[in-house]
């Protein structure tokens, strides 16, 4: 059974970093495509990032492009999701979705709150 | 980027009722290798989005027959029949043809 837990959210001021994980199993973990998206309180989905199998592509939208870093260790099944300069509009629910049958984000794990605010 | 409008913003429905979902895009989602790659998406209340349909119209692993997808270029159309209370939540579809992958704003579908 796929399984995807992320931690790391908390409260964090604006300006300051935050690393989210998400450990990944009961598929080949380096087999697949990796993403985060995210969800602001009562909003919509936002994708956030994608990783290729060996962490040698990753892929960002302008949203968060030079802020945020998409990591991956495949011999500890974990991505990881550096965020850097926070911003209010930053704060939201950040999942970890898994590709699969063509899809980039076939499973998803349970989400982890990111609140940034003085 | 791809804007996807997803209509209508709120769908009352009765149980055992038929709804229908469009999503539409603001260009063609026919990727260069002849596929086209949108899919849907039901979150429950409180729950993380699972997939519903991926690339137009083939059901995920354990969706039931009642949820059907259709559509080609850039009009596309969830449909769910004999809607039961488990089907309740925010509906969204995806595009992932083009970068960066976008999704519509959203369907709630709630009992009339």
């Amino acid at each position: 059974e796929v399984q995807l837990v992320e931690t790391g959210g908390g409260l964090v001021q604006p300006g300051r970093s935050l690393k989210l994980s998400c450990v990944a199993s009961g598929f080949t973990f380096s087999s697949y495509w990796m993403y985060w998206i995210r969800q602001a309180p009562g909003k919509g989905l936002e994708w956030v990032s994608s990783i290729n199998t060996d962490g040698g592509s990753t892929y960002y939208p302008d949203s968060v492009k030079g802020r945020f870093t998409i990591s991956r260790d495949n011999a500890e099944n974990t991505v990881y999701l550096q965020m850097n300069s926070l911003r209010s509009e930053d704060t939201a629910t950040y999942y970890c979705a898994k590709s699969g049958f063509g899809v980039p984000f076939a499973y998803w794990g349970q989400g982890t709150l990111v609140t940034v605010s003085s | 980027d791809v804007v996807m409008t997803q209509t209508p913003v709120s769908l009352p429905v009765s149980l055992g009722g038929q709804a229908s979902i469009s999503c539409r895009s603001s260009q063609s989602l026919v990727h260069s290798n002849g596929n086209t790659y949108l899919h849907w998406y039901l979150q429950k209340p409180g729950q993380s989005p699972q997939l519903l349909i991926y690339r137009v119209s083939n059901r995920f692993s354990g969706v039931p027959d009642r949820f059907s997808g259709s559509g080609s270029g850039t009009d596309f159309t969830l449909k769910i029949s004999r809607v039961e209370p488990e089907d309740l939540g925010d509906y969204y579809c995806l595009q992932s043809t083009h970068f960066p992958l976008t999704f519509g704003s959203g369907t709630k579908l709630e009992i009339k």
